[in-house]
């Protein structure tokens, strides 16, 4: 299986920080990583297919990047309601495979 | 929009079988792949398997041996059975569309293995 390591676990930000969550794979996933948001009590939310496509209505404060083994999802400028845990995940092989999360809280 | 509500048992003892079902409203049914994965504060989340319209399935080689999914295109629904279950499939089970990437979600269903 592909092993999808995140950093950090989990971070404390302000509103309007700058926020950079890295994934690192345990093999070449060349463009295949996924990123997804997750609240307390809610299903994930897919935010960014294939390194860095936005999903329809996704603001466009979010941002991911990277190939290979190594991949980013950046906020810009945090908001309230970006408050969450954030997952990677890989679509290379099967089976899926996802990080074990980072989640950013209040600071 | 596309919208996924499930449902199953939620309380199980061992050895018994997890079943759970979905129905996808909205969107096209026999264009999507069928997925359900599961959350567990020990494993995080997994994937569990897919399936299409065309009855292709690919699962989890960490759960092939006890899982089926299937699904009916006359019902838009899709299932997920879990033979023999333990105490470690205590989890959140969840059904998504999408292979690569799981695009629409259900709601959840929290399942307990306990005796």
């Amino acid at each position: 299986d592909i092993q999808m390591t995140q950093s950090p676990s989990s971070l404390s930000a302000s509103v309007g920080d700058r926020v950079t969550i890295t994934c690192r794979a345990s093999q070449s996933i060349s463009s295949y990583l996924n990123w997804y948001q997750q609240k307390p009590g809610k299903a994930p939310k897919l935010l960014i297919n294939a390194v860095s496509t936005l999903q329809s209505g996704v603001p466009s404060r979010f941002s991911g990047s990277g190939s290979g083994t190594d991949f980013a999802l950046t906020i810009s400028s945090l908001q309230p309601e970006d408050f969450a845990t954030y997952y990677c995940q890989q679509s290379y092989g099967t089976p899926r495979t996802f990080g074990q999360g980072t989640k950013v809280e209040v600071k | 929009q596309v919208q996924l509500q499930q449902w199953g048992a939620g309380l199980l003892k061992p050895s018994e079988t997890l079943s759970l079902t979905c129905a996808v409203q909205g969107g096209s049914f026999n264009t999507y792949y069928w997925s359900w994965l599961r959350q567990s504060p020990g494993k995080g989340l997994e994937w569990i398997g897919e399936n299409t319209h065309r009855g292709y399935t690919n699962y989890n080689p960490s759960l092939k041996s006890r899982v089926t999914i299937s699904g009916d295109t006359s019902k838009n629904q899709f299932s997920l059975k879990l033979n023999s279950v333990t105490a470690a499939d205590t989890a959140v089970y969840y059904c998504a569309t999408g292979s690569y990437y799981f695009d629409y979600w259900g709601q959840g269903t929290l399942v307990t293995v306990s005796s």
